[in-house]
């Protein structure tokens, strides 16, 4: 067990509907990224919160969006969903940012 | 802009050979190195990490070397076991000014018996 609580395990929808993935770091890691993982590829970096503020970006679609609350948790929101969207969605936490990362379990999303 | 490039992206050993796979780094500033595992289904796991002050890390039959002036790291596995096989993800993470923690595409390591 990480300690990075991610939910739900899995969610289908269909192609424009709008989805909210939560994530809960491990208990005293400030940092959360999010990552996307398609079927047989790498870990796409989407973004990443430190302490509540934005710290970077990666190649996030603009119908994605992402916060961290005053409780360190974080939500990613994604809308307009296309078939192209489903993936494995990764939250990850860490104390900062030269330290190591602690993935969640992953929420599997499916678009049909 | 910055990235890391990892290769082989594919491996194939027999059991009880050893493994090598490298990455490259392109920022200099970058100063924790760490690699991760992860299996079929599973999220990615730290197995080992360095950070730039050292040249060499062992634990157990998994290895870490840095090499800073070339910018690049490998990961060594000895005695290879077919629950090594999965997929492995280097990274280079950057503690100041853009706080960047980058992976590498990933190589898919098979142990067979």
């Amino acid at each position: 067990d990480s300690g990075v609580t991610q939910t739900p395990k899995h969610l289908i929808t269909a192609t424009g509907q709008r989805v909210t993935l939560r994530c809960s770091p491990r208990s005293g890691d400030l940092s959360v990224y999010w990552y996307q993982q398609s079927l047989d590829q790498g870990l796409q970096f989407l973004i990443q919160y430190y302490n509540g503020e934005e710290r970077a970006k990666g190649n996030i679609l603009e119908r994605f969006s992402a916060q961290q609350f005053p409780d360190l948790h974080s939500e990613l929101n994604l809308s307009s969903l296309e078939l192209g969207d489903s993936a494995l969605y990764f939250c990850a936490s860490s104390l900062a940012s030269n330290q190591p990362q602690h993935f969640g379990d992953g929420t599997r999303l499916s678009i049909l | 802009g910055e990235n890391v490039e990892q290769h082989p992206s594919t491996l194939s050993v027999q059991e009880g050979d050893s493994a090598v796979i490298k990455c490259t780094y392109s920022d200099s500033a970058s100063n924790y190195f760490p690699w991760y595992k992860q299996e079929l289904g599973k999220r990615p796991q730290l197995i080992i990490d360095i950070r730039s002050n050292v040249g060499e890390k062992k634990d157990q039959r998994i290895a870490v070397t840095l090499n800073k002036t070339a910018k690049h790291f490998s990961l060594h596995i000895t005695e290879t076991q077919p629950e090594d096989s999965a997929v492995y993800f280097c990274a280079a993470s950057i503690s100041s000014g853009t706080y960047k923690y980058i992976f590498g595409t990933g190589t898919r390591l098979k142990v067979l018996a």
